[in-house]
């Protein structure tokens, strides 16, 4: 198992400002994963953050719209930039432990007004 | 990108009730089928990994069965009690791919 601290759990932000998620891992994890949940839709894979090496982006997903750092194996951050209401999601990390049993922090919620 | 779907998407019920639902997913090229809980304001927690056909696995009151077959998995809850209020995600991935996760389904247990 793992143990991932996320904050902040929730936040109401204003259209255009940015929002930074970090996300602290209790051992040393290769990958961290980001997902995000818009209201009435499935879980969605934003990125892998790899440590020393830019995170890799599923389609749909720019590195302008949600840069993610990896300074170190045990932790990760997520930036929304530039956020709009339809950024308004519940937005989780993950490491994967076993056959592929993903591990996720407590979630983010953002609304964005 | 697979395509996992769960129904219903919510699901209301009465203490004591059992009540099962289903998670739909590709069966070509399957790997794994992964149930997961997620009570508000909790981390999602993993429920039951399965990869073969005809797996059954059981934790407490909760089961789930597998057929890569035709596609299908069920989620079982017997005797539900209001803890067991939560959603219930499914996800599916091939080999070497990550997990595709299915919408959900919201179950609220009644006292």
């Amino acid at each position: 198992s793992a143990v991932i601290s996320q904050k902040p759990s929730r936040d109401i932000c204003q259209r255009g400002t940015s929002l930074t998620i970090q996300c602290q891992v209790d051992s040393q994890v290769t990958m961290m994963f980001w997902y995000r949940q818009q209201p009435g839709q499935s879980l969605t894979l934003i990125a892998t953050a790899n440590q020393g090496s830019e995170a890799t982006y599923e389609s749909g997903f720019v590195i302008d719209k949600f840069p993610i750092s990896r300074p170190n194996l045990t932790f990760s951050t997520l930036t929304v930039s530039n956020m709009s209401p339809e950024d308004s999601s519940i937005y989780l990390c993950s490491v994967e432990r076993g056959l592929n049993i993903q591990y996720f922090g407590a979630g983010t919620r953002l609304s964005v007004l | 990108i697979l395509n996992v779907e769960q129904s219903p998407q919510s699901l209301h019920v009465q203490e004591g009730d059992s009540t099962n639902f289903t998670c739909s997913f590709p069966s070509s090229n399957f790997y794994a089928l992964h149930w997961y809980r997620w009570e508000t304001a909790k981390s999602p927690e993993a429920l039951f990994v399965m990869t073969l056909n005809g797996d059954e696995k059981k934790k407490g009151r909760i089961s789930a069965t597998l057929n890569t077959k035709e596609g299908y998995s069920y989620l079982y809850i017997k005797g539900s009690q209001p803890e067991d209020s939560a959603t219930y995600l499914c996800a599916s991935n091939n080999a070497g791919n990550m997990l595709t996760f299915g919408g959900g389904t919201r179950l609220m247990v009644k006292p």
